[in-house]
């Protein structure tokens, strides 16, 4: 069955300094993979979805996120954190079996010190 | 833009009262889902619907039941409410097809007392 891990439920980023996201999947086919972003208080919103296409993927407010096969890895990355970055951040891996569903990984606490 | 609203952004319940969550979404979508969502356990589903009248359970579904009598609205019943019911409760819908995204409502902040 498919899964994510993201590790580090907390991360500390300088306000100007790179934010470095990890996900590490597993998937017995090739897999759908998504980032999420949720705002204090707001639901789940995509940053950016890879679909087999470009393994380089370019979401929204400046964050890309690059797909590894050989690593089993789609780690999420902004070169330069602003304070409203700060957020939690879901790595999502479309599953195989059950009707369209997704599996989430914990999430990633962002805290961007000015 | 998909919209996917959600009844009510924070509830208040007694333990043992019977809670409806309700969920609208406006895009067609064949699937609907409800998580809850507790610091450092991320999003975890409690069922989907992938057609009207049509439910699965999903990974923590005691203590919750689910209703899909139209295609536009996916509601969350808990029978009986319970302390441990104090959650954060989102809703999503998607297309069919593994290419697609969810898209997730803003979120009802339950609490039981």
């Amino acid at each position: 069955a498919q899964s994510v891990t993201q590790l580090g439920s907390h991360v500390s980023v300088s306000e100007g300094a790179l934010v470095l996201l990890r996900c590490n999947y597993s998937s017995s086919v090739p897999p759908y993979l998504f980032w999420y972003v949720q705002y204090p208080n707001q639901g789940l919103q995509l940053l950016l979805k890879y679909t087999s296409a470009a393994t380089l993927v370019k979401g929204i407010n400046g964050f890309e996120a690059e797909f590894k096969k050989s690593e089993t890895s789609f780690h999420l990355t902004k070169p330069s954190a602003h304070m409203s970055d700060a957020a939690e951040y879901f790595c999502a891996v479309s599953r195989s079996e059950g009707n369209n569903r997704l599996a989430f990984g914990k999430g990633n606490q962002v805290v961007v010190i000015p | 833009d998909v919209k996917v609203t959600q009844s009510s952004r924070y509830l208040v319940k007694r333990t043992g009262e019977k809670v409806f969550l309700e969920c609208v979404q406006d895009m067609d979508h064949e699937n609907m889902f409800w998580y809850r969502q507790d610091p450092g356990l991320g999003l975890r589903l409690i069922y989907f619907s992938y057609d009207v009248k049509m439910k699965e359970k999903g990974d923590i579904p005691e203590g919750y039941s689910v209703s899909r009598e139209k295609k536009e609205r996916f509601s969350l019943i808990l029978e009986s409410a319970s302390t441990n019911q104090t959650s954060m409760y989102l809703c999503a819908s998607r297309t069919t097809g593994n290419t697609g995204e969810q898209y997730f409502g803003p979120g009802t902040r339950l609490t039981v007392t």
